[in-house]
């Protein structure tokens, strides 16, 4: 069955710490997303990742930077956490048509 | 990616068939349409999607206009497993980001 995690559900953070949330995928997939989601807003794309060390923007990729040493595991980092990141993020993967996502990971940054 | 027009939310009770509306009236020729869901406190979970054809799979059918407008989802027996909030997605070939809107809120009632 196809499964994508995320290395925490809650976290909770200090302004001007450094974050990492992790996404792992066990289905070979070429294709990994991270997104957040905020009410009213919807999920809006902050970055993506098309092959092992390719990454490109999405909508709002301020703030933040990924990293993709190994197809299977896609890092999403916060380099300086601010207050207006605190958001559920949701890492996605998908080969070709559907994106598999994980549970999600609630961040507050306080 | 054309834009997609949903009502906020609908009810049905359970056991009877949920028909969810999406409208879609600027869509061109090479963009699909999908389904997606979210049930609280979890990650969007794909449904179904089609180009032009009526589609169905284990969890739904998928009704589109002969000329493409709008769809309807169907969920043939609801169940309250199936209270989420459902996002039609209008997407082109090969594109890989999901724009998400704001979604129907469905309830399905004892």
């Amino acid at each position: 069955d196809v499964k994508v995690t995320q290395s925490s559900r809650y976290l909770v953070k200090r302004t001007g710490e450094k974050v990492f949330l992790e996404c792992v995928q066990d289905m070979d997939h070429e294709n990994m997303f991270w997104y957040r989601q905020d009410p009213g807003l919807g999920l809006r794309l902050i970055y993506f990742s098309y092959d092992v060390k390719m990454k490109e923007k999405g909508d709002i990729p301020e703030g933040y930077s990924v990293s993709r040493e190994k197809k299977e595991r896609f890092s999403l980092i916060l380099e300086s956490a601010s207050t207006n990141q605190t958001s559920m993020y949701l890492c996605a993967s998908s080969q070709w048509d559907e994106q598999y996502f994980g549970p999600g990971t609630r961040l507050t940054v306080t | 990616d054309a834009k997609t027009t949903q009502p906020p939310s609908m009810d049905c009770a359970e056991g009877r068939a949920a028909n969810l509306p999406c409208n879609h009236s600027t869509i061109s020729g090479n963009e699909y349409v999908y389904w997606y869901r979210q049930i609280h406190s979890q990650g969007p979970q794909y449904i179904i999607h089609g180009l032009k054809n009526n589609e169905t799979n284990e969890m739904a059918s998928l009704i589109i206009t002969e000329d493409r407008k709008s769809s309807t989802l169907i969920l043939p027996h609801a169940t309250l497993r199936d209270t989420a909030v459902y996002y039609c997605i209008v997407r082109g070939q090969g594109a890989q980001k999901l724009v998400f809107g704001q979604g129907t809120r469905l309830t399905i009632n004892p």
